[in-house]
């Protein structure tokens, strides 16, 4: 059964430290990579997407790195904001163009203090 | 363009009545689809199309009906709603298998 785990399941921060969130998944086979910011009472945004042969993709302060052998992402947040409060998750697709080949993680999340 | 709109935006139940939720997307896309967030809980898929006039089932299909009529517009229905079914619901649009395109959710709540 296709699986995706996130880690942790909740963090606390103070504002402009940086983090770091995990992503660890058993879909097979594995197309995409993505991470999502979702906001509360908002539906989620999609921040990066990767595929196979990337290893490392920028969105602003938003860096995700994959490592499809070991079967794992990060995402990295640098010099946190008050607005990076929110659920991140992670959702891996297995290849096909079918709609039902995405699985979702269960998120981080996150909270950035003053 | 509004993107992808969901109504009602929140809806209050009793055991046993029904329901309709309307998702409507602006951006031409194939597939639309009908999740639940539940606390703790990944996305799960409700039903999805990849086309006007064809539905398919999801991971938790049990319990709702959808339909496709136009490509517009993807609704979900809810024949005799149970408090196992209080949840956040989100649609979403995508061109064909790539970036979904997620609606703001509709909290639905089932006394």
């Amino acid at each position: 059964k296709n699986q995706v785990e996130q880690s942790p399941q909740s963090l606390i921060i103070l504002e402009g430290k940086n983090c770091t969130l995990q992503c660890n998944y058993t879909v097979s086979p594995f197309s995409n990579l993505r991470w999502y910011k979702q906001d509360t009472g908002r539906g989620p945004v999609s921040l990066t997407i990767m595929t196979f042969s990337e290893n490392t993709k920028s969105n602003g302060r938003y860096t995700a790195t994959l490592d499809a052998d070991t079967k794992q992402s990060s995402l990295h947040i640098t010099a946190s904001q008050l607005s990076d409060s929110a659920s991140y998750i992670c959702v891996v697709s297995a290849e096909g163009n079918a709609g039902n080949m995405l699985t979702f993680g269960g998120g981080t999340r996150l909270m950035v203090k003053p | 363009n509004a993107g992808v709109t969901q109504t009602p935006k929140f809806r209050v139940l009793k055991t046993g009545q029904s329901m309709t939720l309307l998702c409507a997307q602006d951006m031409n896309h194939e597939y639309m689809y009908w999740y639940r967030q539940d606390p703790g809980m990944g996305l799960r898929l409700i039903h999805y199309s990849v086309g006007e006039g064809t539905t398919a089932k999801g991971e938790v299909p049990d319990g709702y009906n959808v339909s496709r009529l136009k490509k517009q517009n993807f609704l979900l229905g809810l024949e005799s709603a149970a408090p196992s079914q209080t949840s956040v619901y989100f649609c979403a649009s995508s061109l064909r298998a790539y970036e979904q395109y997620f609606g703001p959710g509709t909290r639905l709540t089932v006394t």
